[in-house]
């Protein structure tokens, strides 16, 4: 069965930091781009940050640039984010989800996302 | 406020057509692929449609997908209630180096 299960989130103080995990099944993992998604509580679905099948390129939203950086271990078919100095507008549920494309550039369809884990960002 | 455009609400009759419209730019819907995604609360986005107008096995010719210039329009013939749910257009922009979606819109089923 295709599968992705985002772990790590919870509740953590602004300017703290929090890594987020997403386990990947049923598919060859290093073939594709991965990316993750959030969404906040009421609002609509906002990209976060996206990586290519071998890792040679990255990119991020505005919003996250230079806080949030995302890796991938395709030994291990897992995914990460890593999210330092946390903001309370980063409070969302957020998603992994495999590209069906080679480039996180491609954006061809996001055809299998996980249930999300939620990160909240609070005193 | 969201790169691509896409009208908050939409509604239609049972069994009847609604077209969801998505607008963007050059940078954006002008240059890359559109995929279009069904959301319910509570469950994961699932794609409806990829390249501009390609479904995923499994999903029914009752969603359909085009593109023509800087927009793009999902159309879902044969309303079921159970198609009452989140729309979201999504894409790649150069300019921004970023992936976009669209602000969402949410349809009702009369």
């Amino acid at each position: 069965e295709v599968q992705l299960v985002e772990s790590g989130g919870g509740l953590v103080q602004p300017g703290r930091s929090l890594r987020l995990s997403c386990a990947a099944s049923g598919f060859i993992f290093d073939d594709y781009a991965m990316h993750w998604v959030r969404q906040v509580p009421g609002k609509g679905l906002e990209w976060v940050s996206g990586i290519r099948w071998n890792s040679e390129t990255t990119g991020y939203a505005d919003s996250v640039k230079g806080r949030f950086t995302i890796s991938r271990d395709n030994a291990k078919n897992s995914l990460y984010l890593q999210m330092n100095s946390l903001k309370g507008e980063d409070t969302a549920l957020y998603y992994c989800a495999k590209d069906r494309g080679f480039s996180d550039r491609d954006f061809y369809g996001l055809d299998v996302w996980g249930q999300g884990t939620t990160v909240t960002v609070s005193s | 406020q969201s790169v691509l455009t896409q009208p908050p609400s939409a509604s239609a009759a049972l069994g009847q057509k609604v077209t969801v419209s998505c607008s963007g730019s050059s940078s954006n819907i002008g240059s890359n692929f559109v995929s279009w995604y069904q959301h319910l609360p509570g469950t994961a986005p699932k794609l409806l449609i990829y390249e501009n107008n390609k479904r995923p096995s499994g999903i029914p010719d009752r969603f359909s997908g085009s593109k023509s210039g800087t927009s793009a329009t999902l159309a879902i013939t044969g309303l079921q209630t159970g198609d009452e749910a989140d729309y979201y257009c999504g894409t790649w922009d150069y300019s921004l180096s970023a992936g976009v979606f669209g602000g969402g819109t949410k349809l009702t089923v009369l």
